[in-house]
């Protein structure tokens, strides 16, 4: 199985802050990764998939890079309905894993 | 628009069978490269992604679970079961049901979710 490592597992930030998530893949995965995003009480959102593609409605402050085996989240300017937890997933092959979430706080 | 909803019992006893049914609107699945799966997450925790079927049924188990899981899909219905046999209490959580687009497994439209509880 791919296992999927996401750091930090918490962050504080302020508003207007630029925030990096990292994910990182135990084997290559190429470009199939996608990140998505929980607030408190919610269901998961998509915000970005084939690594870098921004889910249709999702702002352009979010940004996502990388390939095979190592990838980021960006937020270019933290705004206070980013506080969530954050997770990607591997979705280059079954079993199609998830990180262990990266919880923002604001 | 797509929807999805999940349904099925909030409270089961350990070693019962868990058969919980998503009943979508808004596509087909059989179209090609679609499918429809379940993900659970336990109160506090993270994401763990359990089955998917796909447009042509074809489908993929969680390895852990595998031996416990079943994923049916009755498209005349646009219904996907899953049943999870020998509950247990850390299968506490809430259970979603997501829909696969034909560009890759990821998963764009999800279900409100269902708490599921396995207590005595």
């Amino acid at each position: 199985d791919i296992q999927m490592t996401q750091s930090p597992s918490s962050l504080s930030a302020s508003v207007g802050d630029r925030v990096t998530i990292i994910c990182r893949a135990s084997q290559g995965i190429s470009n199939s990764l996608a990140w998505y995003q929980q607030t408190p009480g919610r269901v998961p959102k998509l915000l970005i998939y084939a690594a870098s593609t921004l889910q249709s409605g999702v702002p352009s402050r979010f940004s996502g890079s990388g390939s095979g085996t190592d990838f980021t989240l960006t937020i270019s300017s933290l705004q206070p309905e980013d506080l969530a937890t954050y997770y990607c997933q591997n979705y280059h092959s079954a079993p199609y894993t998830f990180g262990q979430g990266t919880k923002l706080e604001i | 628009q797509i929807t999805l909803k999940e349904s099925g019992p909030t409270l089961v006893k350990p070693a019962q069978t868990l058969t919980l049914t998503c009943t979508f609107s808004g596509f087909s699945l059989s179209t090609n490269g679609v499918g429809v799966g379940w993900i659970r997450q336990p109160p506090g925790e993270a994401l763990e992604w359990l089955a998917l079927t796909f447009w042509d049924d074809d489908k993929r188990h969680s390895p852990s679970l595998r031996s416990r899981l079943t994923i049916i899909k009755d498209t005349s219905k646009n219904q996907v079961v899953l049943t999870m046999t020998n509950m247990d209490p850390v299968d506490t959580g809430t259970y979603y049901c997501v829909h696969r687009p034909s560009f890759g497994s990821y998963f764009d439209y999800w279900g409100q979710g269902t708490l599921v509880t396995v207590s005595s």
